[in-house]
């Protein structure tokens, strides 16, 4: 089951913050999040392992909620350089060892 | 260390033709999964291999299939291609499973005519 992400796009202004959010119908065991440049491959930022865990990579954290099958990104003061888009991977309790990503979420940061 | 690599990194081909596309992973990674990406349907799974065996499949027709060599290089084949197969197709290398830290390749572009 693919999860829904939100919002699909989203376009700020250099220094503000954004939250992209990630969920599922299914009960997970773990959220991954990616970004993907244009005309580049995916690059993976973090895993959320646990429900209530929170990670964070520079000025990029991110939350896990296992009771609401949610997860959400934090990108705080945001740099140019974080323009792009934004997947979160899904891996179901009980379910197959695989990824199911959402549909991307596109971020542009303007100057 | 070397990154993933794909080749060919770009093909046309016509309807009813088969393509092969090639992976090799980072070295010491043993799980290598395939993802179709296209605009509409972003990120979709089609399989896993590790040591040879492929662990999981996605909901693709059984055109599509791959194999997984001795030296973790990795193969996925499409056969009667159809216009609705072109797409950049990715794989992901990683140390034993999609679960862990993916590194994709730079994909494979693929044009259907």
């Amino acid at each position: 089951q693919q999860p829904v992400q939100s919002p699909q796009a989203v376009i700020l202004r250099e220094g503000e913050d954004a939250v992209i959010n990630c969920s599922s119908s299914k009960a997970l065991y773990s959220v991954h999040w990616y970004r993907q440049k244009h005309g580049e491959a995916p690059v993976f930022l973090m895993i959320l392992l646990k429900g209530g865990e929170q990670k964070g990579h520079e000025k990029i954290s991110a939350s896990f909620n296992e009771k609401k099958q949610q997860s959400s990104l934090y990108l705080t003061a945001s740099q140019l350089s974080y323009s792009g888009t934004y997947f979160c991977g899904t891996e179901e309790k009980g379910g197959a060892q695989k990824l199911v990503f959402g549909q991307g979420t596109r971020l542009t940061i303007n100057p | 260390k070397a990154g993933v690599t794909q080749t060919p990194r770009y093909l046309i081909k016509t309807r009813g033709q088969q393509v092969t596309l090639s992976c090799s992973p980072i070295s010491g990674h043993r799980s290598v999964s395939w993802y179709q990406q296209t605009p509409g349907q972003g990120l979709q799974f089609l399989f896993e291999y590790f040591s040879e065996t492929q662990r999981n499949k996605g909901n693709f027709p059984g055109r599509f299939s791959g194999r997984q060599f001795s030296n973790s290089r990795s193969e996925m084949n499409v056969s009667t291609l159809e216009l609705g197969d072109s797409a950049l197709y990715l794989c992901a290398s990683s140390l034993s499973g999609p679960y862990n830290e993916q590194f994709f390749g730079p994909g494979t572009r693929l044009t259907v005519l």
